[in-house]
């Protein structure tokens, strides 16, 4: 157990819909990260956030926003869906921006 | 463009060594980390660092622009999907670009 809790486990949904994926990050961890699995892709990086701020950016597409809040639970928003969004959504936390992350057992979405 | 490239499958039979190899185009890159995959369990940290290194059963070779793991006696259990990472800093911050992932088959 890396003690990431991301929830919910599996979501189907249909196209054009909006979808908020959560993430609970190791006790005392201050950076969350998203990444996106898609079929046969690897880690693909989303987006991080250090105690609260937005730290970096990677592919993430407009549809899509994130946020940490002051507990340090982020949530990642998926709008207007389409079904090249169907993939398996892995958060991560680490102590600090540059350590070592742990991954929660991620949140896979099917759009239909 | 900052990439990392490492073999969609690798076969093997139990018993042998593996070794799975990574390479990357990834600019100041200074730290690989290799994950482990098991499908439906969160990716976990097997090995990483800046020169080579080993835990357990799991030893990790290290050059400027690859790293190899290698699994020792490989076991049925060991079948998942293997990720190769590079840590780099860009802007200011630390970043780890992953590999597709290598998908290890063993056979009894």
């Amino acid at each position: 157990d890396s003690g990431v809790t991301q929830t919910p486990k599996h979501l189907i949904t249909a196209t054009g819909q909006r979808v908020t994926l959560r993430c609970s990050p190791r006790s005392g961890d201050l950076s969350v990260y998203w990444y996106q699995q898609s079929l046969d892709q690897g880690l693909q990086f989303l987006i991080q956030y250090y105690n609260g701020e937005e730290r970096a950016k990677g592919n993430i597409l407009e549809r899509f926003s994130a946020q940490q809040f002051p507990d340090l639970h982020s949530e990642l928003n998926l709008s207007s869906l389409e079904l090249g969004d169907s993939a398996l959504y892995f958060c991560a936390s680490s102590e600090d921006p540059a350590g070592e992350l742990f991954f929660g057992e991620g949140s896979r979405l099917t759009v239909l | 463009k900052d990439q990392v490239f490492q073999p969609s499958t690798v076969a093997s039979s139990e018993g042998a060594v593996v070794e799975i190899f990574c390479n990357h185009s990834v600019s100041n890159a200074y730290n690989f980390f290799w994950y482990l995959h098991f499908p439906g369990c969160a990716p976990r940290l097997l090995v990483k660092g800046s020169k080579p290194s080993q835990q357990g059963r799991y030893n990790m070779t290290y050059e400027r622009f690859s790293s190899s793991l290698l699994i020792l006696q490989v076991r049925e259990a060991d079948a998942a999907v293997y990720y190769c990472a590079v840590e780099c800093e860009n802007t200011g911050f630390q970043k780890l670009v992953f590999g597709t992932g290598t998908r290890l088959l063993v056979s009894p």
